[in-house]
């Protein structure tokens, strides 16, 4: 079955690390997403990707950094410079051209302390 | 200031109970989507609507956009406990697939 894969599920660092969260999709999208997720404040947009090897910066990019080498993969580093890191990371995926969806993985939950 | 509203922010009702959730933006929505989330898990896509006026149902949801398409408004006939989660919104800037979302409407359902 086709979807999205975002590993691991926890995730735990202690400050001053960074952290790596994967995403691998298997629906041959061309839009790969990052967002997070805070009690009360939604889901705000990180990076996403349109294409492979290009990215751009969303709403609060800053103390996160990308990459796109591969079509299916787009992981998401979480700097030591990332004030709040704490959080619930999604992970998303859409065809491009036209009006679709976005596919979500299930999430990692990463804490810092 | 948050580019779609949704409200309420929160509800508790009881099993067979219908409800209605909205989601405004002060702009043209020119792509609407509903999704559902279970506490720490991802976004279940619902329904996509793009047509003023446009409504369509699925099992005891029912999704409508205004004609303005400036409001959406999600509809959940004789509530079940597995109708419970979180209802977000979410729209495309129409600048080049940038997605955002509603802070989400939290569904407690009592059986």
């Amino acid at each position: 079955d086709g979807g999205i894969t975002q590993s691991p599920k926890y995730l735990f660092r202690k400050e001053g690390q960074n952290v790596t969260l994967s995403c691998e999709q298997n629906l041959n999208h061309d839009a790969m997403y990052w967002y997070r997720q805070d009690p009360g404040q939604g889901l705000r947009l990180i990076y996403y990707s349109q294409i492979v090897n290009d990215f751009q910066k969303g709403d609060i990019a800053e103390g996160y950094s990308v990459s796109r080498e591969k079509k299916e993969s787009f992981p998401l580093t979480v700097t030591s410079a990332q004030k709040n890191p704490t959080a619930f990371y999604l992970c998303a995926s859409t065809r491009t051209g036209g009006y679709s969806p976005l596919h979500f993985g299930n999430g990692t939950r990463l804490t810092v302390t | 200031s948050q580019e779609l509203e949704q409200s309420p922010q929160s509800l508790i009702v009881q099993e067979g109970k219908n409800l209605t959730i909205n989601c405004t933006s002060s702009k043209t929505l020119y792509g609407l989507y509903w999704y559902k989330q279970k506490y720490g898990e991802g976004l279940i896509f619902l329904m996509m609507l793009q047509k003023g006026g446009e409504e369509k149902s699925h099992e005891k949801i029912t999704a409508k956009l205004d004609e303005k398409k400036q409001q959406s408004s999600l509809h959940i006939t004789a509530s079940q406990p597995s109708h419970a989660g979180i209802y977000l919104c979410g729209a495309d800037r129409n600048t080049g697939n940038q997605f955002y979302f509603g802070t989400g409407t939290s569904l407690t359902v009592i059986p």
